[in-house]
């Protein structure tokens, strides 16, 4: 596609359930970062696929955050037991050679846990 | 603590002022960096990287880059208020240059007052 798109564009659930987060990247881009931007802040890098698996994932905050890129191409970020400090923008990017040094950003998921 | 830091603002600046925008890194290996723009309710976009110390322009954007003092600045020119926007500094920690992630300031936020 043109760029890179996240959906939902917001999610609004409650404490306890289950939420997916969906982001297709830019056509023939191999690298996929998952980021989390909390209100005031800068990104948060989460994880990082190069391909199908994931180079590093030493972002994620504790074992409820889980992503997939089963075919190389579209991600989905898993949050399960959501909890309200769960709340922010999850930011997805893409680069077409998998150096952090050209990203290119998704309009973003706003999730909101009530 | 923080690896990135930035003054979060708000700077306000009279239409074609000069903005100053600062930031400090802690890791003294790093090798590249970034300034991304963030509209209020957008993604960030990246405006301009620097790798070497000393000065790198385009257009009205000049960013400067001390390693020895681990300083890096995003200078604006003829300021205008389509430039109010909270600015990102981003780092690749990485000696190499091959670190999958990037870690980002807090942001400052800029306002060009017309």
């Amino acid at each position: 596609g043109a760029g890179v798109s996240q959906t939902p564009s917001n999610k609004v659930t409650e404490k306890g359930k289950y939420v997916e987060l969906r982001c297709d990247p830019i056509s023939g881009h191999t690298a996929l970062y998952w980021y989390r931007q909390s209100l005031g802040q800068g990104p948060e890098f989460l994880i990082y696929f190069q391909g199908t698996g994931a180079a590093d994932d030493s972002g994620l905050p504790n074992d409820r955050f889980f992503a997939v890129r089963p075919e190389g191409s579209v991600s989905t970020l898993k949050i399960q037991r959501t909890e309200r400090g769960d709340s922010a923008v999850y930011l997805c990017a893409s680069s077409p050679l998998g150096g952090a040094n050209v990203l290119t950003f998704g309009a973003g998921s706003r999730l909101t846990v009530l | 603590q923080k690896e990135v830091e930035q003054n979060s603002g708000p700077l306000s600046v009279p239409e074609g002022a000069i903005a100053s925008l600062n930031c400090t890194y802690s890791d003294r290996g790093s090798q590249s960096f970034f300034w991304y723009r963030q509209y209020s309710g957008k993604s960030p976009e990246l405006i301009m990287s620097i790798y070497s110390n000393g000065d790198k322009e385009d257009g009205r954007f000049t960013a400067q880059l001390n390693k020895a003092s681990q300083y890096v600045s995003l200078l604006i020119r003829d300021s205008q208020p389509s430039d109010s926007a909270t600015y990102l500094c981003a780092v690749n920690m990485s000696p190499s240059g091959s670190a999958r992630q990037l870690t980002f300031g807090s942001g400052t936020q800029l306002t060009v007052l017309p």
